[in-house]
């Protein structure tokens, strides 16, 4: 049973436009969610997070953007730099005790220039 | 600092070998994880630990095993290798419930 869920197994867009990666979950006890970004033959590097008690949280030019209602969370990336070209994860965790992460398949982002 | 150090990069096993997938940490962290990462598939938690003395499994534990005996090691031990086992295995750490530090991975094939 997947928890956290990634629907599109790659994106392109091309240099300068913007990015939008999308990311579902199931577990109503996640309160923590966090975006990580991997390039090949590295290991993920953290992006950016959002509590549950936000909607959104911005840090340059990526915005995340929490919709609890509907158990979904987005990564935007504006505006996309041949750079940004990795797989981005999403990862979440309950606030039930001690909780460990749970990731998604992830994205793979290809920005042309 | 360092950060995440994991050792080998790459190793292949014969099936039935055994092995241990060394991460060392230099950042004080009380957590530390072991993930893995199968083609096309999110990490999925092989093991982790909240503090020296202290493991507990995760999501998909068999066939290894892990030890802590300081803050800054945690050695992950796979017994009799399978093919099943084949992936790359990411050791992570983190000062709390927050953003996970990872190495940089170990590519392991079975064959």
């Amino acid at each position: 049973d997947q928890q956290v869920k990634q629907n599109s197994p790659s994106l392109s867009v091309q240099e300068g436009r913007i990015s939008i990666l999308n990311c579902d979950y199931t577990n109503s006890m996640f309160d923590y969610f966090l975006w990580y970004k991997k390039y090949p033959a590295e290991g993920p590097t953290f992006l950016i997070s959002i509590s549950s008690i936000k909607d959104k949280n911005e840090d340059g030019r990526f915005t995340v953007f929490l919709n609890k209602s509907a158990k979904h969370l987005s990564l935007h990336i504006v505006p996309s730099q041949p750079g940004d070209s990795a797989v981005y994860f999403c990862a979440a965790r309950s606030n039930s005790g001690y909780s460990t992460l749970t990731f998604g398949k992830g994205t793979m982002l290809l920005v042309s220039p | 600092n360092a950060g995440v150090t994991q050792t080998p990069k790459f190793r292949i096993l014969k099936i039935g070998q055994s092995m241990t997938l060394q991460c060392t940490q230099d950042m004080n962290h009380n957590y530390m994880y072991w993930y893995r990462q199968d083609p096309g598939m999110g990490l999925k938690l092989i093991y982790y630990s909240v503090g020296a003395g202290i493991t507990d499994k995760g999501e998909v534990p068999n066939g290894y095993n892990v030890s802590r005996s300081t803050t800054e090691d945690f050695p992950l031990r796979l017994e009799l290798a399978a093919p099943s086992q084949t992936s790359v295995y990411f050791c992570a750490s983190s000062p709390g419930q927050g953003e996970l530090f990872f190495g940089s991975g170990t590519q392991l094939s079975v064959l």
